[in-house]
């Protein structure tokens, strides 16, 4: 079955600079790749996604690149404020599947 | 947009109890919802999918007899914890599909059970 790994497990960056999360997937038959805050105590929340048939995509100040070849993708936040400090994880699927396999969760901090 | 929600919001209750957690979608419907199981610190685990008018499927190793899963309505999944153990103190996430593109799920706030 399909395997996802996420690195690192906790990212400190300064306000402003820019906060770099990557996961690798194991089955190339995977076609969906989304991205998920969590806050403390609180669901995950979709924040960016992306499919296979893209190479990338950007939404504000937040962007994931997907390389079909290496089987990775990225999720990339420019600009980051304090408000960005959460765990984020990324998440594989199989077109139609609808079950999400999610990465270890990177812990995200933004030091003011 | 998708919304689910999750009632109750945190439980705590006495070993050997059982516990009920509704997982609803609110403006939308759905035939299939996920639970989830998420241990402090650690990444959401996959326990079963919720297929409205059959029954559940339960992940590799998930006690279906332990989490009782019915899927009610098109609106309404509950997951039930059987004569709970502090072992089973987790939080309890739902999802659903959205409906509006492939694969895109949208997750309910979670329950924070604690068993004593």
């Amino acid at each position: 079955g399909e395997n996802v790994e996420q690195h690192p497990s906790t990212l400190s960056v300064q306000e402003g600079d820019s906060a770099v999360i990557k996961c690798t997937y194991s089955d190339s038959a995977s076609n969906y790749f989304p991205w998920y805050k969590q806050e403390l105590g609180k669901g995950p929340q979709l924040i960016i996604d992306i499919r296979s048939n893209v190479g990338e995509k950007k939404d504000q100040r937040i962007a994931v690149t997907l390389n079909k070849t290496a089987k990775h993708f990225s999720l990339h936040i420019t600009e980051t404020q304090p408000e960005d400090s959460a765990v984020y994880f990324c998440a594989a699927s199989l077109q139609g599947a609808q079950k999400l396999v999610f990465g270890q969760g990177t812990r995200l901090t933004i030091n003011p | 947009g998708a919304v689910v929600s999750q009632h109750p919001s945190r439980v705590i209750c006495k070993s050997g109890t059982s516990v009920k957690i509704e997982c609803r979608s609110l403006d939308f419907q759905a035939t299939t919802m996920f639970w989830y199981r998420q241990f402090p610190k650690k990444s959401l685990m996959l326990m079963a999918t919720s297929n409205e008018g059959s029954k559940a499927t339960y992940e590799q190793g998930v006690e279906k007899d332990k989490f009782l899963i019915n899927h009610a309505s098109l609106t309404l999944s509950t997951l039930t914890v059987t004569s709970a153990h502090p072992e089973d103190s987790s939080f309890y996430i739902c999802s659903a599909p959205s409906g509006r593109s492939p694969n895109e799920q949208f997750f309910g706030p979670g329950t924070r059970l604690t068993v004593l």
